[in-house]
């Protein structure tokens, strides 16, 4: 595709439950993104893929948190046992070199409410 | 990471120059300047980025002065659809690093 696709774009769920947000990065980009956006904030880096390596974790909130991208194409972002303080847009970006010096593209986000 | 200041919000009339300043005082000899639109209820949207002196492109001009502590995001001749948050990233370049922090923005609002 053109752009980032991220799906869904909305997502409620009832506390406890788990979800999965997914993210096609631009074909042939290496880098992907992972933020979380909490409403009025800006947006809060989770966790970096080089191809399908992830190579820096360290802005996942707590283990319930979890991303992967196996093939260094399609990322998953899982949250399980949710939590309302979880809700927000969850953000997916990818830039065609390594690391965060170049232009990030982003996806137009996953919403998820936690009730 | 390089901590950024900027104002939360600014207002401005159409067909305005508008700058925006963003403080970056212990901003490091490797890190560069970037700035990103976003608008509601999308991702955000790069817009220009720079090292030093000034950078210009079809949608902004990005001035930095020798001492790189500050920077200022210039719009010239704003119109509505400019209204969105603009955030100003201090970041080091290399491979080897990965996050970018974003702040909390400047909320640009257009008045006809």
């Amino acid at each position: 595709g053109a752009g980032v696709s991220q799906s869904p774009r909305y997502k409620v769920a009832k506390r406890g439950q788990d979800v999965a947000l997914r993210c096609d990065p631009i074909s042939g980009h290496v880098s992907l993104f992972w933020y979380q956006q909490a409403l009025g904030q800006g947006p809060e880096f989770l966790t970096y893929f080089q191809n399908e390596a992830q190579l820096d974790k360290s802005g996942l909130p707590s283990d319930r948190f979890f991303a992967e991208r196996p093939e260094g194409s399609v990322s998953t972002l899982k949250i399980q046992r949710t939590q309302q303080e979880d809700s927000a847009v969850y953000l997916c970006a990818s830039s065609l070199i390594q690391g965060a010096a170049g232009e990030l593209f982003f996806g137009e986000g996953s919403r998820l409410t936690v009730l | 990471l390089a901590k950024t200041t900027q104002p939360i919000s600014m207002d401005s009339y159409e067909g305005q120059e508008v700058n925006i300043t963003c403080s970056h005082n212990n901003i490091a000899t490797n890190d560069y300047i970037t700035w990103y639109q976003q608008f509601p209820s999308q991702g955000p949207r790069f817009i220009i980025q720079g090292y030093k002196t000034k950078v210009t492109n079809e949608v902004a001009s990005l001035f930095i002065p020798a001492d790189r502590k500050s920077s200022t995001l210039s719009l010239p001749r704003v119109s509505l659809s400019d209204t969105a948050v603009y955030y100003c990233l201090v970041g080091e370049a290399g491979a080897g690093s990965y996050q970018l922090t974003f702040g909390k923005g400047t909320k640009l609002s257009v008045i006809p």
